[in-house]
């Protein structure tokens, strides 16, 4: 049971070029979501997915793609990749929360992207 | 919209001393709060969580939380840290989204540094 895995852990772009960033968990999560972390700022949602097909904007999506074909991963992409977008990115999963009990957010180990 | 306020972004203490990392939260409603660790090159691992009912909440490696409506507060304790409790500690609050679970908000972090 390897959790949640992040593809690749690090990355380098130049200014204007695509790349996209795989996300997958073998926990049979219905909910994935994507965040950025930067310095002084916390973790800060981009996108997230509530089941296989659908996606939804977060608190920061410009610049960002998402997709979910299949439920236990959930993509990433940058079509024309900044500066700005130099971060650090986790994937996250969660199941249902039935009675009170479960839900909580299961994060994978992050991708440090750098885009010169 | 909720915000999380943690108002220590670097705190030093001695290994066998107690702990307490501070967490503000502001949110219109009966909130769900979080305290996730993030030790360094890894993702977060989630130490405990409040929903409802008892406010003073256990979780892993020894770590309590209690939550205080009327500070919005819910500030993390450990009576003994460990050399190895030095990470970065992120509070977070989670709005009930549309598809039933919680969009989390989170705070900028603390770094914990233990010193022999």
């Amino acid at each position: 049971n390897a959790g949640v895995t992040q593809t690749p852990k690090f990355r380098v772009l130049k200014t204007g070029q695509s790349m996209t960033l795989l996300c997958a968990q073998d926990m049979n999560h219905e909910y994935m979501y994507w965040y950025r972390q930067d310095p002084g700022m916390g973790l800060r949602l981009i996108h997230y997915s509530v089941g296989e097909g659908t996606t939804a904007k977060g608190e920061v999506p410009d610049g960002y793609n998402v997709s979910r074909l299949k439920k236990q991963n959930f993509l990433l992409g940058l079509e024309s990749a900044a500066p700005s977008q130099t971060s650090v990115y986790f994937c996250a999963s969660s199941g249902l929360r039935t009675n009170g009990k479960g839900g909580e957010q299961f994060f994978g180990p992050g991708t440090r992207l750098t885009v010169l | 919209a909720q915000s999380v306020t943690q108002p220590d972004i670097h705190i030093t203490v001695s290994e066998g001393a107690s702990l307490e990392l501070r967490c503000n939260y502001s949110y219109g409603a009966t909130p769900y709060l979080f305290w996730y660790v993030q030790s360094p090159g890894q993702g977060l691992q989630l130490l405990l969580k409040y929903f409802s009912g008892d406010t003073l909440v256990q979780g892993i490696k020894g770590f309590e939380a209690e939550f205080k409506r009327s500070q919005s507060s819910f500030n993390l304790r450990k009576p003994s840290v460990h050399w190895s409790d030095a990470a970065e500690y992120f509070c977070a609050v989670g709005a009930p989204a549309n598809f039933g679970n919680e969009k989390l908000t989170f705070g900028t972090g603390t770094r914990l540094t233990i010193i022999p």
